[in-house]
C-alpha cells in the first residue's frame, strides 16, 4: 500500500458524460500527477500540481481538467467523454517535484 | 522531449533463472533519474529500483540490479533467481531534472512471465 488512495475504483459511465475522479495524496505530499494508461497511448503523463498550483502539463486533453484543493487532494475532471478516454488513470504523490513518486492503486474507467 | 524505447514486448524465464530486460532512452538532459516500475496484475504500479544519472554506479536492490550505459543511453534491468511473483508488466520511465518539469515519461513496457 502506497498510501496514495483514489477514488472510486471503478468507473462506468457513457460517451458525452462527465466524471470525477478523486485522489488523496500520502501524508505531508504536497506533489499530485495524474498519468492515463490506455492499451493505444501506454502511460501518459497529464498533470501535475504542486500545493494547489498547477506545475507541468503533459497529453491533457482541452475536455479534462484537474485541480488541487487546500487539504491538497485533487481531482481529474474528465467531460464529454469518448469511448477513447477508456482507461486507467492513476494519480501518483511525492513530498515534492525532486522526490520520488508513489502511485495509487488507480481508476479503471469504461466509457460504454 | 524525452523518448523511452522498451524492445521487447514480451519475455519469458524459467523460475530460479536470471532475465535482462533492456531500456533506451534519448534525451538531451543532463541531469536525469531513471526508473523501473513493475506492475502485476493487480495494476498497482511498484517502483522496482531507481538510477540518478550522476552516479557511475549501478543500482542494486536484492535480486534487482541496472547496467546503466550513459553513453549509449541504455538502462537494462537484471532480474536474478527469478521468481513467480515477478510476473508482471515491466515499465522503464525517465524523468528530467534540469527544468520546472518533473514528470515521468515511460516506455511502452515488457511482460515477463516467470514459468514454474
Amino acid at each position: 500500500d502506497s498510501g496514495v488512495t483514489q477514488t472510486p475504483k471503478h468507473l462506468i459511465t457513457a460517451t458525452g458524460q462527465r466524471v470525477t475522479l478523486r485522489c488523496s495524496p500520502r501524508s505531508g505530499d504536497l506533489s499530485v500527477y495524474w498519468y492515463q494508461q490506455s492499451l493505444d497511448q501506454g502511460l501518459q503523463f497529464l498533470i501535475q500540481y504542486y500545493n494547489g498550483e498547477e506545475r507541468a502539463k503533459g497529453n491533457i486533453l482541452e475536455r479534462f481538467s484537474a485541480q488541487q484543493f487546500p487539504d491538497l487532494h485533487s481531482e481529474l475532471n474528465l467531460s464529454s467523454l469518448e469511448l477513447g478516454d477508456s482507461a486507467l488513470y492513476f494519480c501518483a504523490s511525492s513530498v515534492d517535484p525532486y522526490n520520488e513518486q508513489f502511485f495509487g492503486p488507480g481508476t479503471r474507467l469504461t466509457v460504454l | 522531449a524525452q523518448t523511452v524505447t522498451q524492445s521487447q514486448p514480451e519475455m519469458s524465464v524459467q523460475e530460479a533463472e536470471t532475465v535482462t530486460l533492456s531500456c533506451t532512452y534519448d534525451t538531451s538532459e543532463n541531469n536525469y533519474y531513471l526508473f523501473w516500475y513493475k506492475q502485476p496484475p493487480s495494476r498497482q504500479m511498484i517502483l522496482v529500483i531507481r538510477q540518478e544519472a550522476y552516479k557511475q554506479q549501478n543500482a542494486t536492490e536484492n535480486r534487482f540490479s541496472v547496467n546503466f550505459q550513459k553513453a549509449a543511453k541504455s538502462f537494462s534491468l537484471k532480474i536474478s533467481d527469478s521468481q513467480l511473483g515477478d510476473t508482471a508488466m515491466y515499465f522503464c520511465a525517465f524523468e528530467g531534472r534540469g527544468g520546472s518539469n518533473y514528470k515521468l515519461t515511460f516506455g511502452k513496457g515488457t511482460l515477463l512471465t516467470v514459468n514454474p
